[in-house]
C-alpha cells in the first residue's frame, strides 16, 4: 500500500469554478500535510501546510484535513487558468522522511 | 534569503558513465533531500542527508550515493549510468526538525535534467 494517494487526473475545470483535489494517507502518526504545485518542467512549489483538523485558507486557497479519515484535500477557489499544473500533495510522518503522492493534473478552462 | 540552488541544470552524459549534481540548501537548513522524478512515477525518495549523516534511504541501488558538507551543501553521484536513469533530480531542503506538528517544511531547487543516452 502506497503512503500517500492520489487521484491522478486529469481534472479538467472551467474557470472561474472550484478545483477539488483530494489525497489519502496511510500512516495514522503523521503530523503535517503539504501541497505543492508543479508546472510542467518545474521543480515543485509549496502552496501550503495544513497540520491542524479543520480547514486552513490562504488566500484562493482551502486545505482540509481529516485525521480520523486519513485524508487531506485541496480547494481551489475563482480557478484560473495559470492554476493549471499537477498538484502534489506530500505527508511527514516522522523522521523527516517526506512522502508524495503522484500527482493530480489540473486543467482550467478559459 | 536565497532559495535552493542546484548545478548543473542540464547534463547530458552516455551510458556507462558517472555524473555528480551538486545542491545548495537555503542558508539555516541542516537537512537536504533528493529525489528523481520521471513521466508517470512521481517523485522517488533517494536519501536525506542531516548533519553530514544520511538519516533516511530509499529504494535505490548502490550507483545511488551521496554525501553531506560541513556547509551543508550536497551532493548525488550516479555510477555507471543507464538509459533509465534519465530524469529530474530535485533536492529539497529543510531544517530538519522531526518532532512536533508543523516543524518542517521542504523547499525544492529548480532541479537537474538528466540525460542518459
Amino acid at each position: 500500500q502506497k503512503e500517500v494517494e492520489q487521484n491522478s487526473g486529469p481534472l479538467s475545470v472551467p474557470e472561474g469554478a472550484i478545483a477539488s483535489l483530494n489525497c489519502t494517507y496511510s500512516d495514522r502518526g503523521s503530523q503535517s500535510f503539504f501541497w505543492y504545485r508543479q508546472y510542467s518542467g518545474k521543480s515543485p512549489e509549496l502552496i501550503m501546510f495544513i497540520y491542524s483538523n479543520g480547514d486552513k485558507e490562504d488566500g484562493r486557497f482551502t486545505a482540509q484535513l481529516n485525521k480520523a479519515s486519513q485524508y487531506v484535500s485541496l480547494l481551489i477557489r475563482d480557478s484560473q487558468p495559470s492554476d493549471s499544473a499537477t498538484y502534489l500533495c506530500a505527508v511527514n510522518p516522522t523522521g523527516n522522511q517526506f512522502y508524495f503522492g503522484t500527482g493530480t493534473s489540473l486543467t482550467v478552462i478559459p | 534569503k536565497a532559495g535552493v540552488t542546484q548545478t548543473p541544470r542540464y547534463l547530458i552524459k552516455t551510458r556507462g558513465q558517472q555524473v555528480t549534481l551538486s545542491c545548495s540548501p537555503i542558508s539555516g537548513h541542516r537537512s537536504v533531500s533528493w529525489y528523481q522524478q520521471t513521466p508517470g512515477q512521481g517523485l522517488q525518495f533517494l536519501f536525506e542527508y542531516f548533519s553530514e549523516t544520511q538519516r533516511n534511504k530509499g529504494n535505490f541501488p548502490g550507483r545511488f550515493s551521496g554525501r553531506q558538507f560541513s556547509n551543508s551543501r550536497s551532493e548525488m553521484n550516479v555510477s555507471t549510468l543507464e538509459l533509465g536513469d534519465s530524469a529530474l533530480y530535485l533536492c529539497a531542503s529543510s531544517l530538519g526538525l522531526t518532532s512536533g506538528a508543523g516543524t518542517d517544511t521542504q523547499y525544492f531547487g529548480p532541479g537537474t535534467r538528466l540525460t542518459v543516452l
